[in-house]
């Protein structure tokens, strides 16, 4: 079993829609992370969670809002999607213990295709 | 804010040659990544650097602190290496370069 979950996989929604994009992981990491694919830019950061009770906004938060359910549980919500957030959306992990060592590497779902109309 | 910039966008290679991907940052930073972007959109990480050079297989990866940049090399390349390739670098957040995308024809 994948280690970071995504669900969906794809999405087709309409302009003013609220969505629901939900991440899981199975790697007993704390800090999670949302970004967005877009075609010939790098993955920009949207949202970040080092904890359950720290969220913050990332390089591109407008538009969106997350909620960190539990450890394990991270999701990303449109609350009225529009076509300039059709892309695609990764999840990721990592652990900070691992930072203080100066090895922190993030691990990624397998990324949600969002399609707004 | 860091800028990541990778050269060359995109690379068309005949199976066998030897490729270099380059990757440059603005800021000084904690550590470099190169990840994988598979066809299907999978991405995972292929390196973590913060000094000198590391190998892995045919992959070699280095980076120069003092100059902002860093390599990932491929050695007898072979079609299964057709990839996106991202470099990624470490500071309060991470930063992402735009990728290059690779293709290794047989």
């Amino acid at each position: 079993d994948a280690d970071v979950t995504q669900t969906p996989r794809n999405r087709i929604t309409k302009t003013g829609k609220r969505i629901m994009l939900e991440c899981s992981q199975t790697k007993g990491h704390d800090r999670m992370y949302w970004y967005r694919q877009d075609p010939g830019l790098g993955l920009r950061l949207i949202y970040y969670s080092f904890d359950v009770k720290d969220i913050n906004k990332g390089e591109i938060s407008d538009g969106y809002s997350v909620s960190r359910q539990a450890q394990a549980k991270f999701s990303l919500s449109l609350e009225s999607a529009i076509p300039n957030q059709t892309a695609l959306y990764f999840c990721a992990t990592s652990d900070s213990g691992v930072l203080q060592r100066g090895q922190e590497t993030q691990y990624f779902g397998p990324g949600t295709r969002l399609l707004v109309l | 804010k860091n800028e990541v910039e990778q050269s060359p966008q995109n690379l068309t290679a005949q199976e066998g040659e030897f490729i270099t991907i380059n990757c440059s940052y603005s800021v000084g930073i904690s550590a470099l990544h190169w990840l994988q972007q598979h066809p299907g959109g999978g991405i995972v990480s292929l390196f973590m650097l913060s000094s000198g050079k590391k190998k892995h297989g045919r992959l070699i990866a280095t980076i120069n602190i003092q100059e902002k940049h860093s390599s990932l090399h491929i050695t007898a390349s072979h079609p299964r290496d057709s990839a996106v390739y991202i470099c990624a670098v470490r500071g309060q957040n991470f930063v992402f370069g735009p990728g290059t995308r690779l293709s290794v024809l047989p």
